[in-house]
């Protein structure tokens, strides 16, 4: 089946460090357009980072200088390190898949919950 | 940073038709997108490129431009229709995502 499926949220101190993972699953996310998008809790969907098949990486403005997108081929997974987390971090995380830049987010993972604390 | 706008809540009886509206300065530029999100759920893209239905959406769900706005129509609202819609887009430069703050759907 093809999926995405996130891993490695949890509940952290403001100002900490935490490491996603996104595995997929019958593709190749090389070939594809990644996205990263959370959703506070009772809000919306807020888009925080793209990778396109080239490797070239775009932040959202809130998290930019502090989350890093990267790519593991040979694991076909991609990671999101976030540092100097803050409260307003707190979100579900999904990782979402496109077939090309302009097809559209048709593929979701469940998501993973972050929790920042101070 | 580049916004899109969307009515906060749109209620209709069941069997009328729904329409929820997207404005944003560079849709006559770019694709818009349409999401539902169901409580607990991930979000299920329903139009992609303005106009087309992904594979086992409904033809009642449907997507429209007009130029700076766009529309998306549900017709014959079911109950089953009750959920958040989001549109999204990306800025003129075709870099960066946007997402519209969302809109709820009620059916009556």
């Amino acid at each position: 089946e093809v999926q995405l499926v996130e891993s490695g949220g949890g509940l952290i101190q403001s100002g900490g460090s935490l490491r996603l993972a996104c595995a997929a699953s019958e593709f190749i996310v090389s070939n594809k357009f990644i996205n990263w998008v959370r959703q506070a809790p009772g809000k919306g969907l807020e888009w925080v980072s793209s990778i396109y098949s080239g490797g070239t990486t775009y932040y959202a403005d809130s998290v930019k200088g502090r989350f890093t997108f990267s790519r593991d081929n040979s694991k076909n997974t991609l990671y999101l390190q976030m540092s100097s987390l803050r409260d307003d971090d707190t979100a579900i995380y999904y990782c979402v898949g496109s077939h090309c830049p302009t097809c559209g987010m048709d593929l979701w993972g469940q998501g993973t919950t972050v929790t920042v604390s101070s | 940073s580049y916004e899109l706008t969307q009515p906060p809540s749109v209620s209709v009886s069941p069997g009328q038709t729904a329409r929820i509206t997207c404005s944003g300065d560079a849709l006559p530029k770019q694709y818009v997108y349409w999401y539902q999100q169901k409580p607990g759920q991930a979000p299920v893209m329903v139009i992609y490129k303005d106009t087309e239905r992904p594979s086992g959406i409904p033809e009642r769900i449907s997507g429209s431009n007009s130029g700076t706005t766009v529309t998306l129509t549900i017709s014959g609202v079911q109950a089953e229709d009750e959920a958040d819609y989001y549109c999204q887009s990306v800025d003129s430069s075709g870099t960066y995502v946007t997402f519209g703050g969302g809109t709820k759907l009620t059916v009556l």
